[in-house]
């Protein structure tokens, strides 16, 4: 099947920081990718779809200007945590669709401390 | 109420054993159905997609009752690899946004 990898897998950071994810479709071109984020023993949960050369489409209470997403190619979208809170830990985890399938990346586990 | 909803267990089975759960999804004009098997710490990986006519692919069979608007897995001969979380996904919309159930957990036990 189709790869998706994520990087980092795991970051710990200080309250304040930003953190920045990257999401990249290894063997396949994405116009679109989703991002989500599971919180222990929660189901995911969507917080936008990326697309790309466009604006991300934010599921309602995320917020935006705290989760900025950039898709600037066929290949990568990233997502950044600005000015990170303990309350934002969480795993976060991209997915990109391919033949109708939807494949995950590997997730990264933030922990701001 | 939540999209999409599943008993979270855990169900505990005995190796060989059958063991089969449901999950009920609110929007019926959803599409698509989806099992995904998580492994702790892990991303979801998509077990089988769910036919309206029923679908089986190994010891894994998966129904979809869309009057009562719920999907059903079913393991027969569990193995002890078996033991995970497994999500039930629904897909509502052409773009694919998926819903996510919050999964149940299943524990084969030897």
């Amino acid at each position: 099947g189709a790869v998706v990898s994520q990087h980092p897998s795991r970051v710990i950071c200080k309250s304040g920081t930003s953190v920045k994810i990257e999401c990249r479709s290894l063997d396949f071109q994405a116009t679109t990718m989703f991002w989500y984020r599971q919180f222990p023993k929660q189901s995911l949960m969507l917080m936008a779809t990326s697309n790309e050369g466009s604006k991300a489409t934010y599921e309602q209470g995320v917020e935006k200007d705290k989760f900025l997403i950039n898709h600037a190619s066929l290949t990568l979208s990233t997502l950044t945590v600005t000015s990170a809170h303990p309350e934002d830990s969480s795993f976060y985890i991209c997915s990109a669709n391919s033949y109708n399938e939807q494949f995950f990346g590997p997730g990264t586990r933030l922990t701001v401390l | 109420r939540k999209e999409v909803e599943q008993d979270p267990g855990p169900f505990n089975v005995p190796e060989g054993a059958t063991v089969a759960f449901n999950c009920t999804y609110s929007n019926s004009a959803s599409q698509s159905f989806f099992w995904y098997r998580q492994d702790c710490r892990k991303e979801p990986k998509l077990l089988m997609s769910v036919y309206s006519s029923g679908n089986e692919d190994g010891r894994f069979t998966a129904q979809l009752n869309r009057a009562s608007q719920y999907i059903s897995l079913l393991i027969r001969d569990s193995k002890l690899s078996d033991s995970a979380t497994y999500l039930c996904v629904v897909r509502s919309d052409s773009w694919g946004k998926l819903q996510f159930g919050a999964g149940t957990q299943v524990v084969v036990t030897p």
